[in-house]
């Protein structure tokens, strides 16, 4: 067990840039998360997969915003034509299957829009 | 109305006090509580996840949940300096499979 692998750990971009975040769960999990933290604020949901199935979706999650788990294994979170408002931390979390699974996290991907 | 409420803090105990944290939720129908440790610059770490009334204990740590008033707490006995980081109480809803966040208790343990 290897734990949640996120990559990468920053990225700066400009504004107007697209950019792709990928995350590699925990082996055996089959649920996998995104959030968003900024700070002295705590992780915001932003999306859901069980299996490659995208469950939920955070309505505040603009169009900009799409995340993909083709194989129901690894999942990128994408976000188009970024903005300084999407500058903060891209937490990935992965979780068993159960309703009292606890998220295990990743080590977050840093993003700075410029 | 948020769906978890934490004090921000700072919270500041000596070494060796028994530090109180707290969470309350709103969704009366959760099912699952959780607390995490989280560093600064670093992603939040489980410590201890409790889904009964009561308490729960583990090592130095103990959860306590009381449905009822919708509350749950986390001691730290004998507190450690590198105890000093926020913690983040997070609800599991019964519908959906979404966790809530609270903002956070940033706690400094004084040596």
């Amino acid at each position: 067990d290897t734990g949640v692998s996120q990559n990468p750990r920053h990225k700066i971009t400009k504004r107007g840039q697209n950019v792709t975040f990928r995350c590699d769960p925990i082996s055996e999990h089959n649920r996998l998360y995104w959030y968003r933290q900024t700070l002295g604020q705590g992780p915001e949901f932003l999306t859901y997969f069980q299996n490659e199935a995208q469950l939920e979706k955070s309505r505040l999650l603009s169009d900009r915003f799409s995340a993909e788990r083709p194989k129901g294994s690894f999942s990128t979170l994408e976000i188009q034509r970024t903005e300084q408002g999407d500058s903060a931390m891209y937490l990935c979390a992965s979780s068993q299957t159960g309703s009292h699974s606890p998220l295990h996290f990743g080590n977050g991907t840093r993003l700075t829009v410029t | 109305q948020k769906e978890v409420e934490q004090n921000s803090g700072p919270l500041s105990v000596p070494e060796g006090a028994i530090a109180s944290l707290n969470c309350t939720y709103s969704d009366r129908g959760s099912q699952s509580f959780f607390w995490y440790r989280q560093y600064s610059g670093k992603s939040p770490e489980l410590i201890m996840f409790i889904y009964s009334n009561g308490d729960k204990e583990d090592g130095r740590f103990t959860a306590q949940l009381n449905k009822a008033s919708q509350y749950v707490s986390l001691l730290i006995r004998d507190s450690q300096p590198s105890d000093s980081a926020t913690y983040l109480c997070a609800v599991g809803k019964n519908t959906g499979n979404q966790f809530y966040f609270g903002t956070g208790t940033s706690l400094t343990v004084i040596p």
